[in-house]
């Protein structure tokens, strides 16, 4: 069964250094989305591209964030510098058109 | 400000018994509608989709809408020790791959043996 892929599963950094995470979306998957969930809540989304292009980053908090998806695949997700506040779990998710999404097994970071 | 709504529970039912998660939504327009299951530390996992009023089945699950009532559930009969988990509620103002999802804060449902 085809899964996303993230990575890595775990990061751990200190404040002010930078970090990146990794997503492959479902084979044929043109919809990708970035979340973000804090323990206790919901996933919220961060940006979503359709192919190359951003379709939504209004939630991406731009003075430190960045995601590009350079060739409508895979896709990276930057925080620089990272704060204390964005320990949380950073979820991939992929959809083909149907509006399901799918969501890879996440990257919890931690921020010291 | 789009909101989905649900009780954080724990809610506790004993195993072979029905579960019902309830999720209520702001706004109106809402097109598309998703369960996920998340168990602890693990990532969000879409078990259920409805799109039109009336219920929908798959196996031990049973989703139910409501959009005059701007009202979405799922049932889980036969409830399984497995079963124990955040459900999350999802809701989309478009169909296809129009939007995103909004989520609700998740119940968590614990099926004692």
């Amino acid at each position: 069964e085809a899964e996303v892929a993230q990575s890595p599963r775990y990061k751990i950094t200190e404040k002010s250094q930078a970090v990146a995470f990794w997503c492959d979306p479902i084979s044929g998957h043109a919809t990708l989305y970035w979340y973000r969930q804090i323990l206790g809540q919901g996933p919220e989304l961060l940006v979503q591209f359709q192919d190359e292009s951003v379709v939504d980053d209004s939630q991406l908090p731009k003075d430190r964030f960045s995601a590009e998806r350079l060739k409508g695949v895979d896709s990276t997700l930057k925080i620089q510098p990272a704060e204390l506040g964005d320990s949380a779990m950073y979820l991939c998710a992929s959809s083909r058109g149907s509006g399901k999404q799918y969501f890879g097994a996440g990257t919890r970071l931690s921020v010291l | 400000q789009k909101e989905v709504e649900q009780n954080s529970g724990p809610l506790s039912v004993p195993e072979g018994a029905i579960a019902s998660l309830n999720c209520t939504y702001s706004d109106r327009v809402s097109q598309s509608f998703f369960w996920y299951r998340q168990y602890s530390g693990k990532s969000p996992e879409l078990i259920m989709s409805i799109y039109s009023n009336g219920d929908k089945e798959d196996g031990r699950f049973t989703a139910q809408l409501n959009k005059a009532s701007q009202y979405v559930s799922l049932l889980i009969r036969d409830s399984q020790p497995s079963d124990s988990a955040t459900y999350l509620c999802a809701v989309n103002l478009y169909g296809g791959s129009q939007g995103n999802l909004i989520f609700g804060k998740g119940t968590k449902l614990s099926v004692k043996p």
